[in-house]
């Protein structure tokens, strides 16, 4: 099974400043992550596929990037409804797909 | 829109069964793979199970293999997840989540339902 391990596990930042989440994978997944914003008792919603690509509607400050075993979630610049945990998964080892167990970004 | 709408959780004993629904639209169902996830406070998301678009394939995470049976009904736009020998280890709350590719599976998840809490305990 792959480990996917996201850090910190909480990161507090204050609105419109930058969040850098971190998504690390025990073996490389290629491409084929993805990130999910889940805000308090709603499902998870999805951000980016792919390492870096936005799905539909997502706003332009949320951003993805690396591969192999290394990715991060990058939101430019935070607004009020960008506070909530959020949630890497590999689908590279499929149909053993796996999640991180979130880091919960709050408000600073 | 699409929409995915769970329903059938509840409070169950160990050992007995319980089947899960997901009414879907807003999309054509039957061109979409789709899966059940599930999410404990303690051991976060998991993946439970997922359905080619056309019923014919079908895919279990080992934790709940020989115990849980994905299915659809593709004449009424509905998913299922009929559980069986519940452990309590089994209490969470259960989405069903559709794959975004059509008539393919990709293993991430564009659309969620809003979920249904499962527990297990006597």
């Amino acid at each position: 099974e792959i480990v996917m391990t996201q850090s910190p596990a909480t990161l507090s930042v204050s609105p419109g400043e930058r969040a850098t989440l971190s998504c690390r994978a025990s073996q490389s997944v290629s491409s084929n992550l993805a990130w999910y914003q889940q805000r308090p008792g709603l499902a998870p919603r999805l951000l980016i596929y792919g390492a870096s690509t936005r799905a539909t509607g997502i706003p332009a400050r949320f951003s993805g990037s690396g591969s192999a075993t290394e990715f991060t979630l990058t939101i430019s610049s935070l607004q009020s409804e960008d506070f909530a945990v959020y949630y890497c998964q590999q689908y590279n080892n499929w149909p053993r797909i796996t999640f991180g167990q979130g880091t919960r970004l709050q408000i600073k | 829109q699409v929409q995915l709408v769970e329903s059938g959780g509840g409070v169950v004993k160990p050992g007995r069964s319980l089947r899960l629904s997901c009414a879907a639209s807003g999309f054509t169902f039957s061109s979409y793979a789709m899966h059940w996830v599930r999410q404990t406070p303690g051991k976060g998301l998991e993946w439970v199970a997922v359905i080619s678009y056309d019923g014919n394939n079908k895919y279990y995470a080992d934790s709940v293999k020989g115990r849980f049976t994905i299915s659809r009904d593709n004449s009424k736009s509905a998913l299922y997840l009929q559980m069986n020998s519940l452990r309590a280890e089994d209490t969470a709350v259960y989405y069903c989540a559709r794959d975004p590719y059509y008539y393919d599976s990709t293993y991430y998840f564009d659309y969620w339902g809003q979920g249904t809490l499962v527990t297990v305990s006597s």
